[in-house]
């Protein structure tokens, strides 16, 4: 079965500093990957997603994550933290049946 | 567009109660999933439907649970009776396509 893993349930930076939230998958075969943020008492939105094209990916609101088959990763990154990217972040990974497989999340903390 | 539409957006019932959350997904959207979401954890699917048909619902407790979406629109879960281990916030989205996933805003539900 698939399984995702994000090192770091609590992740804090400053305003301005570079935003690196790390996910590791597990699957034997090449997966769809996905990246989502909820904030406060809101679902979950989408913020970019790995289907075996470039692998380097863009998303919304700045954000990009780079799949590395070698390192069965899938890190997301933003080159400057903005207050309001203070949110939960979730890695996802798609296995063999459709069905989508959430990482326990990652909370972003932004300093000012 | 409207989003996906869930409601009540909270809920508090005591244990052995019935609760049923609703829910409207994005028009043209086949695909319906309900998920539950613990504190602190990411969501996990509860039931899967394509049009009217559940095409999983193995991970639905089925003695307590049940969810319908009769017509292949709305859907409703439903939780009889309740305990306190059910407090969580349900989420549910709607899908185009397998692999992108549009959510609503959730129900917590609090069973005191």
């Amino acid at each position: 079965a698939q399984s995702v893993t994000q090192l770091g349930s609590h992740v804090s930076v400053s305003e301005g500093a570079l935003v690196l939230l790390r996910c590791n998958y597990s699957s034997s075969v090449p997966p769809y990957l996905f990246w989502y943020v909820q904030y406060p008492n809101q679902g979950l939105q989408l913020l970019l997603k790995y289907t075996s094209a470039a692998t380097l990916v863009k998303g919304i609101n700045g954000f990009e994550a780079e799949f590395k088959k070698s390192e069965t990763s899938f890190h997301l990154t933003k080159p400057s933290a903005h207050m309001s990217d203070a949110a939960e972040y979730f890695c996802a990974v798609s296995d063999e049946n459709d069905k989508i497989i959430f990482g326990k999340g990652t909370r972003l903390h932004i300093l000012p | 567009e409207a989003g996906v539409v869930q409601s009540p957006r909270y809920k508090i019932i005591e244990k052995k109660q019935p609760v049923a959350f609703w829910c409207n997904p994005i028009s043209g959207h086949n695909t319906l999933y309900w998920y539950r979401q613990n504190l602190g954890q990411g969501p996990e699917l509860l039931i899967r439907y394509e049009n009217e048909e559940a095409v999983d619902d193995s991970q639905l407790p089925k003695d307590r649970f049940s969810a319908e979406r009769l017509k292949g629109v709305d859907s409703t879960l439903k939780i009889q009776p309740a305990e306190l281990g059910d407090s969580a916030v349900y989420l549910c989205a709607s899908s185009p396509s397998y692999n992108e996933q549009f959510f609503g805003p959730g129900t917590r539900l609090t069973v005191l």
